[in-house]
């Protein structure tokens, strides 16, 4: 079946560091891709998506590229700050009654 | 613009109580509707979904039951809490068009006692 896998956490950065956080993905068909983030104690909101190959998702500084021949959507941005600490769920969307597909989430820390 | 409301934010609950968590929707019709738990550790559990009034699909065998009276409502029930029921809920809507995301509640947090 369809499934995700995200890089293991926690993930300790020093502020205005690169961060990566890898995602790959097993499904059949054209999946859509997604990044939600939680902050401590609150819901998931979406941070970013893409809807097919090649198809780069933005927000707030982040960026994550559909790559279908890696199966990869890995997460990316320049410089983090201290309020990016947080979860990062990587998700994929197939057209099976719309259910999400979740990695396990990354822990993120950033120090100042 | 849509929004979702969940209820309440915090709920301290005995063990054999029951358990009643609503969820409603605005500013949208007909949304398919999720239920999802997430024990400590991060990971998420997709318990209930429905795709209209009174359709309601079960992805794990459990304690609970949902149940969606009107198109934007969404219950979460159980008749007998268990200490394995502790955790933080979430409920989530997206469209029902094939690439469109889904967007969660602020989530409640439930502990049995």
């Amino acid at each position: 079946g369809d499934s995700v896998t995200q890089m293991e956490g926690p993930v300790t950065l020093s502020e205005e560091a690169f961060l990566t956080i890898n995602c790959t993905y097993t499904a059949t068909g054209y999946p859509s891709l997604f990044w939600y983030v939680q902050y401590p104690g609150e819901g998931l909101q979406l941070l970013l998506k893409a809807t097919k190959a090649d198809d780069k998702g933005s927000n707030k500084g982040f960026e994550a590229t559909y790559r279908k021949e890696t199966t990869s959507f890995h997460l990316e941005k320049g410089s983090v700050q201290v309020s990016d600490s947080a979860v990062y769920f990587c998700a994929l969307k197939n057209n099976q009654g719309g259910k999400l597909i979740f990695g396990q989430g990354t822990e993120l820390s950033v120090k100042p | 613009s849509q929004t979702i409301h969940q209820w309440p934010a915090t709920l301290v609950q005995p063990v054999g109580s029951p358990l009643s968590l609503e969820c409603t929707v605005e500013g949208t019709s007909n949304p398919n509707l999720y239920w999802y738990r997430q024990a400590a550790g991060r990971g998420l559990q997709l318990l209930f979904y429905s795709v209209g009034i009174g359709q309601i699909s079960s992805e794990v065998p459990q304690n609970l039951s949902a149940s969606r009276p009107q198109d934007r409502q969404f219950i979460l029930s159980s008749k007998k809490l268990l200490l394995s029921d502790s955790g933080f809920y979430l409920c989530a809507w997206s469209e029902v068009t094939l690439n469109q995301p889904q967007h969660f509640g602020d989530g409640t947090r439930l502990s049995i006692l």
